[in-house]
């Protein structure tokens, strides 16, 4: 079961600027503890887009950034692109004894 | 190359087993904690369970605690999920995700997945 919280759904228009908030608790991410960001596409497995709540992987754009403050954090796509539109999902650590590893409850990004 | 391939999945009726597997390649197995997530059809993922590189630190959810055994054969390159007493609401996509060394903490690689269904 999910911990983090996230918005069902955002949108926005080609070469637009989008968020996705994650938002935890004392035992994961206010706790100090990295946000980590996945992409998936349509009908394909996660990809890692952001770890350690900013630093993004070899071969992913620019244009995807995190950020974390106390116990939320932020995904922000800018120049938003058609092959953007996928489901984006946080993950963190949790200190609570009901497991390890949690993520969060997922956003489907729309490009109108 | 990392690739990461499960095997195993398919139809089994509730309180049944099933044994899933995941081949790797491309990269020192030995090295790495290996984990399971999961995603139920239409659903968010769900971690399942985590294996340290030499075996000695296992966890998992509490879902499936109790009726779910994570395996590695290091030799093989291999990571296994066995699971028993299998019900309805462990209908998912089964994936076998890789951590990165320290600080790690999340899953750098993923395989294609394998589907589960539990039904009668």
């Amino acid at each position: 079961q999910s911990v983090l919280t996230q918005p069902p759904s955002v949108s926005g228009a080609p070469g637009q600027r989008v968020t996705i908030s994650c938002t935890g608790s004392s035992s994961n991410i206010g706790a100090g503890y990295d946000v980590h960001w996945y992409q998936q596409l349509p009908g394909t497995a996660p990809k890692l887009l952001i770890y350690g709540n900013s630093n993004r992987p070899s071969g992913v754009p620019d244009r995807f950034s995190g950020s974390k403050s106390g116990t939320s954090a932020s995904l922000a796509i800018t120049g938003l692109q058609a092959e953007d539109e996928a489901d984006y999902y946080c993950q963190s650590y949790d200190s609570s004894l009901s497991g390890l590893y949690v993520f969060g409850t997922g956003t489907k990004v729309t490009v109108l | 190359e990392v690739q990461l391939v499960e095997s195993g999945g398919g139809l089994v009726k509730p309180g049944g087993s099933l044994r899933l597997s995941c081949a790797a390649s491309g990269f020192t197995f030995s090295s790495y904690s290996m984990n399971w997530v999961r995603q139920a059809p239409g659903k968010g993922l769900e971690w399942v369970s985590s294996i340290s590189s030499s075996s000695s630190y296992i966890y998992y959810a509490d879902s499936v605690k109790g009726r779910f055994t994570i395996s590695r054969d290091n030799a093989k390159n291999s990571l296994y999920l066995q699971m028993n007493s299998l019900r309805a609401e462990d209908t998912a996509v089964y994936y076998c995700a890789r951590e990165p060394p320290y600080p790690g903490r999340h899953f750098d690689y993923w395989g294609q997945g394998t589907l589960v269904t539990v039904s009668s």
